[in-house]
């Protein structure tokens, strides 16, 4: 079974600075999705980003961005201007493309982020 | 557009009590369903998914099972609920195809005294 890492459990960005959530992920497919999603106290899992393993550019949404490296399996996510929404827990994904196991994701354990004002 | 649905939002249930969370999507048909379950200050962890009608797989050997009697209807259930079974669930849905990525419920905070 794939497996992600964030061996983060905390990090914390001053109101306004760029911070990079680590994840690392283990898998000996060749095509699959990573995603970010954020937790915020709601407890509702939001998209920040997705990226697919095909794609060799890394995807951005606004504020924030992957930086993928496909052969050192990583997948980190920068937050650039930091805001005070921003801060929740952030959760790394990924998603086997494999049908019999049922497109299954698998999320890390999470990094909490604070945001100092 | 598509949404998820999952009741109830909270619940308090005593040790040996039966448990049944309903999950139901709109708008989508022949979606992958999921169940997972988030302790405290803990990740995600997967406890079901179908991907379709009376098609469940389970990932973890646990006091829990699901059921899938209608395409876009998942439940979670137990007999006799367990402490160590209190936690937040969290009931997904995604398309079978594409780059979709999974939509989540509401989630239910599950306490078991």
């Amino acid at each position: 079974a794939q497996t992600v890492t964030q061996s983060q459990p905390e990090m914390s960005v001053q109101e306004a600075e760029t911070v990079t959530l680590s994840c690392t992920y283990d898998t000996s497919e060749s095509d699959y999705y990573l995603f970010w999603y954020k937790q915020p106290p709601s407890r509702q899992m939001i998209l920040v980003i997705r990226q697919e393993a095909y794609k060799q550019q890394n995807a951005t949404e606004n504020r924030f961005s992957v930086n993928f490296q496909k052969a050192a399996k990583s997948f980190s996510l920068k937050i650039s201007d930091s805001q005070l929404g921003d801060a929740a827990m952030y959760f790394c994904a990924y998603r086997s493309l494999t049908l019999t196991t049922g497109n299954q994701f698998y999320f890390g354990t999470g990094t909490s982020l604070t945001v100092i004002p | 557009s598509q949404t998820i649905h999952q009741w109830p939002a909270t619940l308090v249930q005593p040790v040996g009590s039966p448990l049944s969370l309903e999950c139901t999507v709109e708008g989508t048909s022949n979606p992958n369903l999921y169940w997972y379950r988030q302790a405290a200050g803990r990740g995600l962890q997967l406890l079901f998914y179908s991907v379709g009608i009376g098609q469940i797989s389970s990932e973890v050997p646990q006091n829990l099972s699901a059921s899938r009697p209608q395409d876009r209807q998942f439940i979670l259930s137990s007999k006799k609920l367990l402490l160590s079974d209190s936690g937040f669930y969290l009931c997904a849905w995604m398309r079978r195809t594409g780059n979709t990525e999974a939509f989540f419920g509401q989630g239910t905070r599950l306490t078991v005294v």
